[in-house]
This record gives structure tokens, C-alpha cells and sequence, in this order.
């Protein structure tokens, strides 16, 4: 069984620019998360998809971020304009139910550096 | 406000050596709680969890923590650490029995040979 894939793993752009993440969840898990590190602090909760409907989104930091999870199938994390602020690790995770009786599985991550 | 504390950011430890690496969390009831880690290159990998029931849980790799409701701690333990364990540790929260986990900040393991 393929894990949660997430791509790219590295992305170095300019402040300003735009920057798009995907994530392909396990097959099957309707269940999809967003999380990011930023500058070795805690890891912080941004979006939790339910197939393709925006379950919570209270995380996202502002409207420079966008998710979306079309098909509900693989979900892409857009950053427009980004921000220096905006460096960090970016996780994306799956599960098949929605509780914590289900087991969550985690993606190695994106690093994005905005220079 | 709910919130996890991992005191220690970075821990040395000796290979064989004891490992307990703290946890403080701060929420009304009962809450979930996680550990996970984070191997080089690799997603956070859950090594165990509690939700109620013994307050000494058992996780994979040989290890275990306990929950104190007393001390709002969850302290991840291993009697004897292998190379192989150097990694960052994360404790986490889940409020609600949903996977909006709250994390601590991580503690970096290093595992001296």
C-alpha cells in the first residue's frame, strides 16, 4: 500500500511568487490534513478536507492560502502571494475515518524556503 | 487555551542508555494523547497513543508512556536506546477525538555511540 505522497519535497522561491503542494493521499482515505512547521516550533493544524468538502479550515493563517481537494482524490496547498514568513515544513496527512480511533498516516512533507 | 509542552528541545543520551522524554499538556478533561517521531527524510511515524483505560501505554520499538493525570504529563520512555532512535519526538494532543492535534515543539534526540 503506497503512503501519503507529497510533492514537491523541496521548493526554494522568491518572496512574492506562487507556490503550489500537493497531496496524494492513501487510496480511499476520505479523510485529508494540512499542517505546517514553521521555524522549528510546534507543528500547527491548518485544514481538514472530508473528500472534497472543507471540514475546518480555523488553521489557515490567511487568504494567501488556498486549498482545494477536487475530486476528492489528491489536494493542492497554494500560496499566493507567499510570504517570508510563510518557510516551514508542510505536512500533509490521511485516514480513512475521521476520528481518533482511526489511525493517521503522515507524508515526509514539503519544505518551502521564501527568500 | 489547549497546549503541549515539550520542555527539552534537544536530549544526548548514550546507546543503551535510559530515555524519558517529557510531555506537559494543558486541557480540561481527559484529552487524547500522542507521541510520534520523525525520522530524517521520513512523515511523523505514531509510536503510540492513549485514549483511556491503563495509564501505561506500550508502543512500538520498544516503547512506552504513561499518563499521569495528576502531573498533566505524558512522558515517553525507553529502558535502553539503539542508534537507530536519534529522530525528533513529538507529543500531541487531540482534543475532540478528531485528528486537529495540537503539538508540542519537538525534542531532537541524539544518541551517542
Amino acid at each position: 500500500e503506497a503512503g501519503v505522497t507529497q510533492f514537491p519535497s523541496h521548493s526554494v522561491i522568491e518572496k512574492g511568487q506562487t507556490v503550489t503542494l500537493r497531496c496524494d493521499p492513501i487510496s480511499g482515505h476520505d479523510n485529508l490534513y494540512w499542517y505546517r512547521r514553521v521555524m522549528g516550533k510546534e507543528i500547527k493544524f491548518l485544514l481538514h478536507f472530508v473528500k472534497e468538502s472543507k471540514q475546518d479550515e480555523s488553521g489557515m493563517p490567511n487568504n494567501r492560502f488556498l486549498a482545494e481537494r477536487t475530486g476528492g482524490t489528491y489536494s493542492t496547498l497554494k500560496v499566493q502571494p507567499a510570504e517570508l514568513e510563510d518557510s516551514g515544513v508542510y505536512f500533509c496527512a490521511s485516514s480513512r475515518g475521521g476520528s481518533t480511533n482511526e489511525k493517521l498516516f503522515f507524508g515526509s512533507g514539503t519544505q518551502l524556503s521564501v527568500l | 487555551a489547549q497546549s503541549v509542552t515539550q520542555p527539552d528541545i534537544h536530549i544526548t543520551v548514550s546507546e543503551g542508555a535510559s530515555l524519558e522524554l517529557r510531555c506537559n499538556y494543558s486541557y480540561g478533561a481527559t484529552p487524547y494523547l500522542f507521541w510520534y517521531v520523525q525520522s530524517p527524510g521520513q512523515g511523523l511515524q505514531l509510536l503510540l497513543k492513549y485514549f483511556s483505560g491503563d495509564t501505561l501505554v506500550q508502543g512500538i520499538k520498544g516503547f512506552e508512556a504513561e499518563f499521569k493525570r495528576s502531573q498533566s504529563s505524558f512522558n515517553l520512555r525507553k529502558p535502553s536506546v539503539h542508534w537507530s532512535d536519534a529522530a525528533e519526538y513529538f507529543c500531541a494532543v487531540a482534543p475532540y477525538s478528531s485528528y486537529k492535534l495540537i503539538f508540542g515543539s519537538g525534542t531532537r534526540l541524539l544518541v551517542r555511540p
